[in-house]
C-alpha cells in the first residue's frame, strides 16, 4: 500500500454504461491528479486538482468528469465511453506547494467494451 | 518537447550493478531530477531526487555531472523485482504554475535477467 488507495482495481463496462472511478489517500496532501496510461504510450495528465479546485484540465473529453468533494478524495466520474478510453487510469496525490514528491496509487484498469 | 532523453531499453544481470542514463542539458538552475520507476500495470514509484550533489538512499544512488546536462541512476545490486520503466524527470520545486506537474516521458526499460 502507498497511502493511496484506487477502487475498483479492475472495471468492465459498455459504452452506454456510467461509473465512477474513487481515489483516496490520508497522507495529509493537497493536491490530487488523474493519470491515464494507455497501452504502450506515456502516462498523460488528465486534471489537477489544488484544494478541491480544479487547476487543470488537459483537453479531456467531457464524459470524463472529475470531482474533489475534499483534499482527501478523488472521483472520475465516467459515461458514454468508447473503446479507445480503455486504459489503466492512476491517482497521485503531492503537497501542495512545490513538489515533495509525488505518491501513486495502484490504478484502475478499466475496460470499455 | 522532450526535456530529457533516455535510452528506450537496457538489460542488467542479477545482482550486478544497473546505470541508467539520462541527459537533461537544458536543465534550469533551479531544476531538480527526478527518478520513477513503474513496474508493470502499477503505479509509478517515486525513487530519488537531487539538484546538483550526488545523492543516496536505501533504494538507489543518484549522480549528477557537474554541469548538471546529464545524471546517472544507479542500483547497486539489481534484483529481478528491479525490472521496470525506470523515468527520469527534470522539475522546479516550489514553483507553483505549471512547473509542478509531472510529466513523463518514455523512460527506459530496464530488464535484469537471472
Amino acid at each position: 500500500e502507498t497511502g493511496v488507495t484506487q477502487t475498483p482495481r479492475h472495471l468492465v463496462m459498455g459504452m452506454t454504461n456510467k461509473k465512477s472511478l474513487k481515489c483516496e489517500q490520508h497522507l495529509g496532501h493537497n493536491a490530487m491528479y488523474w493519470y491515464k496510461q494507455s497501452a504502450k504510450k506515456p502516462l498523460e495528465l488528465m486534471f489537477v486538482y489544488n484544494f478541491k479546485e480544479q487547476t487543470e484540465n488537459n483537453s479531456v473529453p467531457s464524459r470524463f468528469s472529475p470531482e474533489c468533494p475534499n483534499s482527501s478524495h478523488l472521483f472520475l466520474h465516467l459515461h458514454t465511453l468508447q473503446p479507445e478510453d480503455s486504459a489503466l487510469y492512476l491517482c497521485a496525490s503531492s503537497q501542495e506547494t512545490g513538489y515533495y514528491g509525488y505518491t501513486f496509487g495502484s490504478g484502475t484498469r478499466l475496460t470499455v467494451v | 518537447d522532450a526535456k530529457t532523453t533516455q535510452p528506450p531499453s537496457m538489460d542488467c544481470a542479477e545482482g550486478r550493478a544497473a546505470n541508467l542514463p539520462c541527459n537533461h542539458s537544458t536543465i534550469s538552475g533551479n531544476e531538480y531530477v527526478y527518478w520513477y520507476r513503474q513496474i508493470h500495470s502499477q503505479g509509478p514509484q517515486y525513487i530519488i531526487h537531487g539538484l546538483k550533489n550526488n545523492e543516496t538512499n536505501e533504494m538507489a544512488s543518484l549522480i549528477i555531472t557537474e554541469d548538471r546536462k546529464s545524471s546517472t541512476l544507479i542500483l547497486p545490486h539489481a534484483t529481478l523485482r528491479d525490472t521496470a520503466v525506470y523515468y527520469c524527470i527534470v522539475l522546479a520545486e516550489n514553483s507553483g504554475g505549471s512547473n509542478y506537474k509531472l510529466t513523463f516521458g518514455k523512460g527506459t526499460l530496464l530488464t535484469v535477467n537471472p
